[in-house]
């Protein structure tokens, strides 16, 4: 499995649009990326998944450039309940082998 | 409602006394796993299971054991708990499409306290 490096730590404030970035230069061809949201004591929530090019839904976007060595978790207008930790990962497509978390990114919005 | 149910939700216990975590799933899912979340470290799999009798290790086995006679069902067994396994517990499950899975849905967390 592909490792995954993340910023530890992003601040922003209401109403902004927020890009969290995620490094995984060694992904492989049958891998794709998940990210993951968090809140303090609950468990892990399913946010956006995506193989290549752009992935959008009704909370956000995902951007994978051509190479997938990268991709780009886009929260559009956050607000004080966007504050988590956000999880990348890299996933097989072709077997359920374990899964490697991270550390995460934790973002911080303020008022 | 679909969910993931983990019991119990607290527990206080001392070195040595055997216990077992439940974790139940009513969405007929393939896939479950078991992980611990300890500040700085994120989440970190301990085992995971793709069907009934057929589980593997994870990245944090040593000290675990996980059964899977039962779809639905995964517990977590500490036979002999220690302090260093003082943690939050988070237990997961997932479809599987071909051999991989997919968004897994998370359980509420068992916070665990071995004195």
């Amino acid at each position: 499995l592909a490792k995954t490096t993340q910023p530890i730590s992003m601040d922003s404030y209401e109403g902004q649009e927020v890009n969290i970035t995620c490094s995984h230069n060694n992904i492989a061809t049958n891998d794709y990326i998940t990210w993951y949201q968090q809140f303090p004591s609950q468990g892990p929530r399913f946010i956006i998944q995506g193989y290549k090019t752009k992935v959008t839904n009704e909370v956000a976007s995902l951007f994978i450039p051509a190479d997938r060595k990268s991709s780009t978790l886009s929260l559009p207008r956050v607000s004080l309940s966007d504050t988590a930790v956000y999880y990348c990962l890299v996933v097989s497509s072709s077997s359920a082998s374990k899964i490697i978390f991270g550390s995460g990114t934790r973002l911080s919005i303020r008022p | 409602e679909a969910q993931v149910t983990q019991n119990p939700r607290y527990l206080i216990t001392v070195t040595g006394k055997k216990l077992t975590v439940t974790c139940s799933q009513n969405m007929n899912h393939e896939y479950m796993s078991w992980y611990r979340q300890d500040p700085g470290l994120g989440l970190r799999q301990i085992y995971y299971s793709m069907n009934v009798e057929v589980t593997d290790k994870g990245d944090v086995p040593e000290g675990y054991k996980v059964s899977r006679k039962e779809k639905r069902n995964f517990p977590l067994i500490l036979e002999s708990p220690s302090p260093n396994q003082t943690s939050l517990y988070f237990c997961a499950s997932s479809f599987l499409s071909g051999n991989s899975y997919n968004e897994q849905f998370f359980g509420p967390g068992t916070r665990l306290t071995v004195l």
